[in-house]
């Protein structure tokens, strides 16, 4: 089956540093699935980051970037300066076309320090 | 903005009980889907629903069982609940997008 495998956490940032957290998948049933990060802040449910349906193409919001490359299967995240507002737990993500199943990562959960 | 709500948020529940957990959209999206997520694993798919009348198994659909009695319900029932179901439990609706708060959920 289709599985995901994201940087353990916990991690921990010190505030306007550089971030990276390394996203793997392997998707046996689709050549180029869709691929998701998702964030849940504290006390608050899970958003969509940003997604991604193209492999090559980068994806961006709130100033996470990740780019979907094919080549090497993965889809980081990263951040050129974080703030301690990005203290959450980050989840990579992959689903087929029409997005009826979505696979999780087992999430990564991220502290800033100020 | 579509919303996803879950009730109760916050559920203690005894071993060999029924458990009902409960989830409403109002964005008029097709498919629904329940999660449980635990500790060092991401969220896995227990069911989801194509629309109303439909319930289809996800990938640990075992000891659980859903209903679709409309396009804005959806619910997760636990007939008989033990303690490996303590769990969080996540509804979610539409295209990946939009996921409600999540219910805690302890068997005991």
């Amino acid at each position: 089956g289709d599985s995901v495998t994201q940087t353990e956490g916990p991690v921990t940032v010190s505030e306007s540093e550089s971030l990276i957290i390394n996203c793997t998948y392997s998707a046996t049933s689709i050549a180029y699935p869709n691929l998701f990060w998702y964030v849940r802040y504290p006390g608050e449910g899970l958003q969509l980051l940003l997604k991604v349906i193209t492999a090559g193409q980068k994806g961006s919001s709130r100033g996470f970037e990740a780019t979907y490359n094919k080549e090497t299967t993965s889809f980081h995240l990263q951040k050129a300066s974080v703030q301690e507002s990005d203290s959450a737990v980050y989840y990579c993500a992959l689903g087929h076309y029409g997005n009826e199943k979505i696979t999780f990562g087992a999430g990564t959960k991220l502290t800033i320090k100020p | 903005e579509a919303a996803v709500t879950q009730s109760p948020r916050n559920k203690v529940a005894v071993t060999g009980g029924k458990v009902t957990l409960s989830c409403n959209q109002t964005n008029n999206h097709n498919n629904m889907y329940w999660y449980r997520q635990d500790t060092g694993h991401g969220l896995r798919l227990i069911h989801y629903s194509y629309g109303a009348g439909s319930t289809e198994k996800g990938d640990i659909p075992d000891g659980y069982k859903a209903s679709r009695p409309s396009q804005e319900n959806f619910s997760l029932i636990l007939e008989l609940a033990t303690p490996s179901q303590t769990s969080v439990y996540f509804c979610a609706s539409g295209d990946a997008g939009y996921f409600g708060p999540g219910t805690r959920l302890t068997v005991l």
